[in-house]
């Protein structure tokens, strides 16, 4: 069985710039994740996907983070514009269902560094 | 929302020895208390899971506990061998209407010394 893809797998931008990261959940998992995830600190949840509808977004900083999955399948998320402190990796994770303690499975993540 | 400490941050121990890392949740609803190892640079890696209604879950050298009254949950991992040297997180996942994104503890690095 294939895991969580993600890409790219580094990105470099600089302050104020646009980013987009991609990911593509296991097959037939219906529930996505993004996490935020700063050096020398645990994941940090930003928005919860069930199939195409948000579940949760209460974390995300909507002022310049924004998330869709359109198709209930791929995700994208997108920072504009960027600044310093969003420097961190940004995981993309995956379970069969929601709401009742479900694995989830990470993919390995996008480095992203902004200058 | 839910919050959860992790202790230690660190933890050295000998090759073949026991390691125990420690966690507590806030949040009284959470039921879904997952481990996860990570590699420098690696992805996060789902190693044992318990839920509220399993006081312990032991697969091989890894055990967990979970103890619901006094909100805290703990990781034993016995006969330790290099390759268990890696940072390791708890989280809590809280319900609500389908709503399970995981809070995590800020991680103990675990270094087996040879």
């Amino acid at each position: 069985e294939a895991g969580v893809a993600q890409s790219p797998r580094y990105k470099i931008i600089e302050k104020r710039q646009s980013v987009a990261f991609w990911c593509n959940p296991i097959s037939g998992h219906a529930t996505l994740y993004w996490y935020q995830q700063i050096l020398g600190q645990g994941p940090k949840l930003l928005i919860q996907f069930q199939n195409n509808g948000v579940v949760d977004d209460s974390q995300l900083p909507k002022d310049r983070f924004s998330a869709e999955r359109l198709k209930g399948v791929d995700s994208t998320l997108k920072i504009q514009p960027a600044k310093l402190e969003d420097s961190a990796v940004y995981l993309c994770a995956s379970s069969v269902l929601a709401g009742g303690g479900e694995a989830q499975y990470f993919g390995p993540g996008t480095r992203l560094t902004v200058t | 929302g839910e919050n959860v400490e992790q202790h230690p941050s660190t933890l050295s121990v000998q090759e073949g020895d026991s390691a125990v890392i420690k966690c507590t949740y806030s949040d009284s609803a959470s039921n879904y208390f997952p481990w996860y190892k990570q590699e420098l640079g690696k992805r996060p890696q789902l190693i044992i899971d318990i839920r509220s209604n399993v006081g312990e879950k032991k697969d091989q050298r890894i055990a967990v506990t979970l103890n619901k009254t006094a909100k805290h949950f703990s990781l034993h991992i016995t006969e330790t061998q290099p390759e268990d040297s890696a940072v390791y997180f708890c989280a809590g996942g809280e319900p609500g209407g389908g709503a399970d994104g995981l809070t995590f503890g800020k991680g103990t690095h675990l270094i087996i010394q040879p």
